[in-house]
């Protein structure tokens, strides 16, 4: 299984841009790089996610080093309720998912 | 339609009883997992079905925890002798896959409490 690096907590004003940093340096070929965030109370939800290429969705957008081993998530306009844990996961279909501890999001107002 | 379902919401049992939690995938996606957060803590994997292929139980973390799923379909996670240090959150989510990668639906999870 992948490992993942994430910053344990970040902390942003509302309407800034955030970018959520990941180091996957152990990822393989075959990896998709998924993006889930869990608000508070709330199971985790699917944001992002990509292979090679840079990937943009209504969510959020997805920055992928050109050799795969680290990515960002970046969220355009932070509100308060984008306050959450954001999770990088390695994942390939048809294999377990290991969630790491994640990202925690403050945001200010 | 519906999304992943699980019950109960709640359960509080006293240590050394046994507890089934149940859960609802949606329709047609073959694949199933359980995880389990405790309070504060990161999601920690328990148990994942893919179609019919043997479950991966490398995640459970004794033997005391088992899951079945019946006709492709529900699921439910039992815990026989309950400990304390069981209370969590049990969230169970499904997938549909699709090529080399998935997306996972998730449940609301049922809150345990072991006394």
């Amino acid at each position: 299984d992948a490992k993942t690096t994430q910053p344990n907590s970040m902390e942003s004003n509302e309407e800034e841009p955030v970018h959520l940093p990941c180091n996957h340096s152990t990822i393989s070929g075959t990896d998709y790089i998924h993006w889930y965030r869990q608000l508070p109370s709330q199971g985790p939800e699917y944001v992002i996610h990509g292979l090679t290429s840079n990937v943009n969705n209504r969510m959020a957008s997805l920055a992928i080093a050109e050799d795969r081993k680290s990515s960002t998530l970046i969220l355009h306009r932070a509100t308060l309720r984008d306050a959450a844990v954001y999770y990088c996961i390695p994942l390939r279909g048809g294999f377990k998912t290991i969630f790491g501890a994640g990202t925690r999001l403050f945001v200010k107002a | 339609g519906a999304g992943v379902s699980q019950s109960p919401s709640n359960k509080v049992t006293e240590k050394g009883k046994d507890v089934e939690l149940r859960c609802d995938p949606i329709s047609g996606h073959t694949a199933l997992y359980w995880y389990r957060q405790s309070l504060g803590q990161g999601l920690e994997f328990l148990i994942y079905f893919q179609g019919n292929s043997a479950p991966d139980k490398s995640g459970l973390p004794s033997d005391r925890f088992s899951a079945e799923r019946t006709g492709g379909s529900v699921s439910t996670l039992t815990i026989q002798r309950t400990q304390q240090e069981d209370s969590a959150v049990y969230l169970c989510a499904s997938s549909f896959l699709t090529g080399e990668w998935e997306t996972q639906y998730f449940g609301p999870g049922t809150r345990l409490l072991v006394l």
